[in-house]
């Protein structure tokens, strides 16, 4: 069965540093990654996926991601944050041979100080 | 391009009671899939359907759980004789269903319905 881990449950950073959100998956074969953001109340905007190919990966709003089969992450990054980047942020994998459904890690909250 | 719509948007329900959640896919998507979002947790699977079928319901509680996406009309997640622990918000994603089984499919997500238990 698949897995992720977000090891780090809150973050706070200050407007225009860096920020890397850590995501580490379990699974068998290659599988799909994936970064969310969601902000309060609201639904879950899909920041940018990876299928295969390219290892780093450009989303939008400035994230990018890289994979790393060799230590099984998919870390997300920004080199630059804004306030209104200040949300939550689920990093999830699917497989194929799960049907498409998706797991998700527990999340990391982000806090952007001014 | 309307995304995917999810109403209620909040839905507060008393003990014993129904909660019907309904979920319109994007334009042109034919899968849909729910997840649930416990307080303080991250997304969990429920179900996975194609129109008429259910393809996946691992994530499904065995009892008082049913979803259904009929061949007209949105998909319903159906809750009966709800408890306090149904306490939660309801996600609902489609896919394009291109991928023909093969590959994994980009889901999308609507803005959740949450749902409060008395």
């Amino acid at each position: 069965a698949q897995s992720v881990t977000q090891p780090d449950i809150h973050i706070t950073v200050s407007e225009g540093a860096s920020l890397e959100l850590r995501c580490n998956y379990s699974y068998g074969a290659t599988p799909y990654l994936f970064w969310y953001v969601q902000s309060p109340g609201q639904g879950l905007q899909l920041l940018l996926k990876y299928f295969s190919g390219d290892t780093l990966v450009q989303g939008i709003k400035g994230f990018e991601a890289e994979f790393k089969r060799s230590q099984s992450s998919f870390n997300l990054r920004k080199p630059s944050v804004h306030w209104s980047d200040a949300a939550e942020y689920f990093c999830a994998v699917g497989a194929k041979a799960a049907g498409n459904k998706l797991t998700f890690g527990g999340g990391t909250r982000v806090l952007v100080k001014p | 391009n309307a995304g995917v719509m999810q109403n209620p948007r909040h839905l507060v329900r008393r003990r014993g009671q129904e909660a019907r959640l309904r979920c319109s896919p994007m334009k042109g998507h034919s899968h849909v899939y729910w997840y649930r979002q416990l307080p303080e947790e991250g997304l969990k699977f429920m179900v996975y359907l194609q129109k008429e079928n259910i393809i996946d319901e691992s994530g499904m509680p065995k009892e008082r759980f049913s979803a259904e996406f009929p061949k007209e009309g949105p998909s319903i997640l159906r809750i009966q004789q709800v408890v306090r622990g149904d306490s939660a918000a309801y996600f609902c994603a489609s896919s394009s269903g291109l991928a023909g089984g093969r590959n994994q499919e980009t889901q999308y997500f609507g803005p959740g319905t949450r749902l409060l238990v008395l």
